[in-house]
């Protein structure tokens, strides 16, 4: 079974600063797909970027980027110029490929604080 | 281009109760999952629907039980409540029939409390 990891429950950071969520997940599958999804209080969950397994090259989606470590199964996200905006839950989730079966396993999430 | 939508956002049942919480996926889509999310957890996933089949199941009891309509709209339903099964229920849409990105569109959710 696939399981995710994020060992932060909590960070803060302070606007215009960077920072780095980290993510480990454990599969057997060489294929699949990575994502962070922020969920703000207004609790609605939405796409921040997505990585597939197959790409070497990190994703990147303005200010958010991310580092992903095939081999050593970690996948952080890291956002740049940080905005009071960006304050929310950010959960890592995996899936595989095979099928379009879409179905996720998240992380337990890490609240975000930015401070002005 | 109206986005996933969910009904209610907020109810209250007892013990033993029976609920029924629905979902309308985003236009164009054709698969709807549907997620428990408890207070401060991840979300954990129920099931999955496609073709007015039950696709895919996670590991929840029989309680929970769903339906899809022809439309792609979906209903979760829970029997016997528990206090347990308070939580965030949040519905998520995505198209199967082509090719995937593995992006789930999700529904603002609905607040179930058992009292």
């Amino acid at each position: 079974a696939q399981t995710v990891t994020q060992s932060q429950p909590e960070m803060s950071v302070q606007e215009a600063e960077t920072v780095t969520l980290s993510c480990t997940y454990d599969t057997s599958e060489n294929n699949y797909y990575l994502f962070w999804y922020k969920q703000p209080p207004s609790r609605q969950m939405i796409l921040v970027i997505r990585q597939e397994a197959y790409k070497q090259q990190n994703a990147t989606e303005n200010r958010f980027s991310v580092n992903f470590q095939k081999a050593a199964k970690s996948f952080s996200l890291k956002i740049s110029d940080s905005q009071l905006g960006d304050t929310a839950m950010y959960f890592c989730a995996f899936t595989n490929s095979g099928g379009s079966n879409y179905k996720l396993t998240f992380g337990k999430g890490t609240l975000l604080t930015v401070n002005p | 281009d109206a986005g996933v939508t969910q009904s209610p956002t907020h109810l209250i049942k007892t013990r033993g109760q029976q609920v029924t919480l629905r979902c309308s996926p985003k236009s164009g889509h054709d698969t709807v999952s549907w997620y428990q999310q408890a207070l401060g957890q991840g979300p954990q996933f129920i099931f999955q629907y496609y073709e007015e089949e039950e696709r895919q199941r996670g590991n929840f009891p029989d309680r929970f039980s769903g339906h899809q309509f022809p439309n792609y709209s979906s209903e979760l339903n829970v029997n016997a409540l528990l206090l347990g099964d308070s939580a965030l229920y949040l519905c998520a849409s995505s198209y199967t029939a082509g090719v995937g990105t593995g992006e789930l569109f999700f529904g603002e959710g609905s607040r179930l409390t058992v009292l």
